[in-house]
This record gives C-alpha cells, structure tokens and sequence, in this order.
C-alpha cells in the first residue's frame, strides 16, 4: 500500500511566522505534490517536484517555497505566514503510474 | 486551459436509491481521468483511472463511465458509508499535473 504521512494534522500559527509543512511517502515515487484546498476552489496546485532538488510552480506558488534534498520528502515552507494562508494542505505522490496519492493533509490556521 | 465541472454540487439519496454524478472535462489531449472519494477532513483516496473514451471500471457499488467530453460516477443502492465528496481530476499529455473540479458532496440517509 502507497503511504504518504504528513508532519502534522492540525497547525495554529501567528502572522508573520515561518511555517514548515512536511511530506513523506514511502513508495520510491518520483513525483510529489503540494496542494491547497478550500470550499468551493476545489484542490489547486502550490508546487510540485519531479526529481530531488528539482521544482516547478503550480498554479498558486505565491508566498510558499519547496523542498526536496531527498526522493522521499517534500517539505512546503510558507516564508511569513498570513491570514489567507488558512487552509487545508495536501501532499500527494506518483511513480511510473498515473495516479497521485494524498497524504492526510495538515489544517492549518494562521492567526 | 484545462477545465472540470462537477454536478450537482450536493446530492442527497435515501438509502438504496442509486444515481450518477457528472465530471464535464475540457482538456488538451487526456492522458487520464481520476475520481477520488474524500472523507471531511481527510486527504483525497484514489478510486479509478479511466485512460479512453468507452472505459469502464468497478468497484463495489460504484461504477465509472468515460466519454470524450464527461465522465460519470454511477451508484448503485448506496449505503451511509458511501456518503463523502467524490472528486474528479483530468490529467493532459506530456504534464503531470491534475486539474481538479470542486466535487459532489454525497450523503445517503439511511
């Protein structure tokens, strides 16, 4: 069975904060995934990375970054942490098939 | 730019009364067509792929369809359990990203 953990369920930070979002998958898959997702947007894409060390922005990079020193772990980094930030975060990861796998995704709430 | 409609928004069903949700997609070229069931507060989990126009896939009471411009999720006398937002995403050649609809909120009242 795919598995893909997240650092953390739940996250209350201030504004203004650096905030660490960690993704781990144990599936050897090259590709992984940062979403966002909020009602009525649907999932939209932050980041993605198709290799170690490598990235491509999605839709929404604005106000986050990525990291991926190693094939296993993808980290989204939010550089100064604001209101609008608030979200349910989802990391996802995919080898030679198709299809993206989810984490169990972090809430994550900026005050 | 890739596009995916989801109707309806929310469905309500009694317990056994089957119905289909619609995924109305615009993409360059298919490479794939994902449906995802996501519980509240949980992270998406993957349900099928459909590659071509004609595909169909099973899985309990649930059944996918693929036509060149939709795809529907048919189910067939749904429990409570089956309750959950049904998610669907395309994906286009030569990208690996997914362009998600906003889903269909499904409850089955017993």
């Amino acid at each position: 069975d795919v598995k893909v953990t997240q650092s953390s369920r739940y996250l209350v930070k201030r504004t203004g904060e650096k905030v660490f979002l960690e993704c781990v998958q144990d599936m050897d898959h090259e590709n992984m995934f940062w979403y966002r997702q909020d009602p009525g947007l649907g999932l939209r894409l932050i980041y993605f990375s198709y290799d170690v060390k490598m990235k491509e922005k999605g839709d929404i990079p604005e106000g986050y970054s990525v990291s991926r020193e190693k094939k296993e772990r993808f980290s989204l980094i939010l550089e100064s942490a604001s209101t609008n930030q608030t979200s349910m975060y989802l990391c996802a990861s995919s080898g030679t098939t198709l299809t993206q796998y989810f984490g169990p995704g972090t809430r994550l709430l900026v005050l | 730019e890739d596009q995916v409609t989801q109707s309806p928004e929310a469905l309500r069903l009694q317990e056994g009364e089957s119905s289909s949700l619609n995924c109305s997609y615009t993409v360059s070229g298919l490479r794939g067509l994902f449906w995802y069931r996501q519980d509240p507060g949980k992270g998406p989990e993957f349900l099928f792929t459909l590659y071509s126009a004609g595909e169909e896939k099973e899985k309990e009471r649930l059944k996918a369809t693929l036509t060149k411009k939709e795809s529907f999720l048919h189910i067939t006398a749904p429990k409570p359990e089956d309750s959950a937002t049904y998610l669907c995403a395309v994906r286009p050649f030569g990208n690996e990203k997914l362009t998600f609809g906003t889903g269909t909120r499904l409850t089955i009242i017993p």
